[in-house]
């Protein structure tokens, strides 16, 4: 039972842009606390692909974009390609919990 | 080259216990804290315990408090996790990973498979 909502799944087909949310609340998200993004690809270890709220590690392309509003963040996926197919998380700071929490992760489908 | 290897994995009976380590290579691993973080099969992921460079802190899962205990020993660049009265539903693949101060891993293992089954 996470404190970040995300949807299960999103899909698109290649080239198209696709965004996935990460609803949370005013301790987290809406507190202030930075949103970061991870990739998980099949049977690997979670890949940082954004933190602080929008920003990449050098190497990630910048068709990840990560943005933040109110109590929830996205990340957008443009130019969709067949390795971007995933699952992603977000991850933020919960000051109820006092601890970093991840978000229930979405998979990414491309058509 | 940044390297992160877990290891220690492996089966336990419930009430068992089992240490994992993870050995750390290509950056100064003496100035960074670290996290353990938890994948159970088919589910997200769960931040387990976190050190802090020098061990002054050390923080926990509320589910894994009082069971885990999370250490360092710089000098060997490595990281572990004793981990007793296992449960089931403490069967999962462990990760280590780097903590940035502000708050993300930017740098993870490729994890060891912990299973608690009788």
């Amino acid at each position: 039972q996470s404190v970040l909502t995300q949807p299960p799944s999103v899909s698109g087909a290649p080239g198209q842009r696709v965004t996935i949310s990460c609803a949370g609340s005013r301790s987290n998200i809406g507190a202030g606390y930075d949103v970061h993004w991870y990739q998980q690809l099949v049977g690997t270890a979670p890949k940082l692909l954004v933190y602080g709220d929008t920003n990449r590690p050098s190497g990630v392309p910048d068709r990840f974009f990560g943005s933040k509003s109110g109590t929830s963040a996205s990340l957008a996926i443009s130019g969709l390609q067949a390795e971007d197919e995933a699952d992603y998380y977000c991850q933020s700071y919960d000051s109820s919990l006092s601890v970093y929490v991840f978000g229930t992760g979405t998979k990414v489908t491309v058509l | 080259e940044v390297q992160m290897v877990e290891s220690g994995g492996g089966l336990a009976k419930p009430g068992g216990s089992l240490r994992l380590s993870c050995t750390v290579s290509g950056l100064t691993f003496s100035t960074y804290s670290m996290n353990w973080v938890r994948q159970a099969p088919g589910k997200g992921l769960e931040w387990v315990s976190s050190i802090s460079s020098k061990s002054s802190y050390r923080f926990y899962a509320d589910s894994v408090k009082g069971r885990f205990t999370i250490s360092r020993d710089n000098f060997k660049s490595s990281l572990s996790l004793q981990m007793n009265s296992l449960r089931v539903e403490d069967t999962a693949v462990y990760y280590c990973a780097r903590a940035h101060r502000d708050g993300y891993s930017d740098y993870w293992g490729h994890g060891t498979l912990v299973t608690v089954s009788s």
